[in-house]
C-alpha cells in the first residue's frame, strides 16, 4: 500500500494562496491522487483527482511531479469557509480481491482573517 | 444526479446492543460500496467494500459485518456492540472511467457506544 504522509496543520490568511504536500513515495502505477475536504460532523467532500502533471478545475489545482512521490493541492485565494481537513488519498483498481486505497492522516487547515 | 443517503445520522447505544446502519445510493447503477470509520480526530480507515450484490470484502478483523441485499443498498452491522465501536461512520460509493476510480462520501452516521 502506498503511505501517504501530510502535514498535521497549517495556517493561512484571507486571500492568500495554499499549498498542501502530500508525500506517498511507494505509489503504485495505476494509482491515482485524490484530494477531500472535510467540515466537522461531515462527510469528506471531493476536490480533485489527478494521475500526472497538472490538473486545474474551479475551485483547486492539483501538481503532481514526474516521479509522482508527491502531489500539491493549490487552493487560490483561500477564505474563513476553507477553513477544514484535507486528506490525500492514493489509490487505484488491483488485480487481487483488497482494495489498494491509503488516506493520509489529514492536514488543519486554518484561515485566519 | 447521483446521492448518497445515510441513517441514521446520530446513534446512541449501549455495549452489547446490536447494530444496523444503512447507507444508499440514487442516480447510479452497480455502483462500487465502501464503508469507513473515522475516530475522533483521526484519519478514514477502510472497514468493507462491495464490487455487486452480496460480494463483500473486509479490510480489517473486528467486531462488524456488512451485507449487501441490493445493488444501491450497503448495510453495516454488529451483533453486540463495544466501546470502541464508537465513531463516524462514512459511506462511500465509487464509479470508474478506465481505471481511474473516484469516490463520493456520504453525510456520515455519528455512532456513539456507551
Amino acid at each position: 500500500l502506498a503511505k501517504t504522509t501530510q502535514p498535521i496543520s497549517m495556517d493561512s490568511y484571507e486571500g492568500q494562496e495554499v499549498n498542501i504536500t502530500c508525500s506517498h513515495n511507494n505509489i503504485a502505477t495505476n494509482d491515482y491522487i485524490t484530494w477531500y475536504q472535510q467540515f466537522p460532523s461531515q462527510g469528506p467532500r471531493f476536490i480533485i483527482q489527478g494521475y500526472k502533471t497538472k490538473v486545474t478545475n474551479e475551485v483547486a489545482s492539483l501538481f503532481i511531479p514526474a516521479d509522482r512521490k508527491s502531489s500539491t493541492l493549490s487552493l487560490p485565494r483561500v477564505s474563513l469557509s476553507d477553513t477544514a481537513v484535507y486528506y490525500c488519498l492514493v489509490g487505484g483498481i488491483s488485480s487481487g480481491s483488497a482494495r489498494q486505497l491509503t488516506f493520509g492522516s489529514g492536514t488543519q487547515l486554518t484561515v485566519l482573517p | 444526479s447521483q446521492t448518497i443517503h445515510q441513517w441514521p445520522a446520530t446513534l446512541v447505544q449501549p455495549v452489547g446492543s446490536p447494530l444496523s446502519l444503512e447507507c444508499t445510493v440514487e442516480g447510479t447503477s452497480n455502483p462500487n460500496l465502501y464503508w469507513y470509520r473515522q475516530a475522533a480526530g483521526r484519519g478514514l480507515q477502510l472497514l468493507f467494500y462491495s464490487v455487486g450484490i452480496g460480494q463483500i470484502s473486509s479490510e480489517v478483523p473486528q467486531n462488524l459485518s456488512a451485507s449487501r441485499p441490493q445493488d444501491r443498498q450497503f448495510i453495516l452491522s454488529s451483533k453486540k456492540l463495544l466501546l470502541s465501536d464508537s465513531g463516524f461512520y462514512l459511506c462511500a460509493w465509487s464509479f470508474y472511467r478506465g481505471s481511474q476510480e473516484t469516490q463520493y462520501f456520504g453525510p456520515g452516521t455519528r455512532l456513539l457506544v456507551l
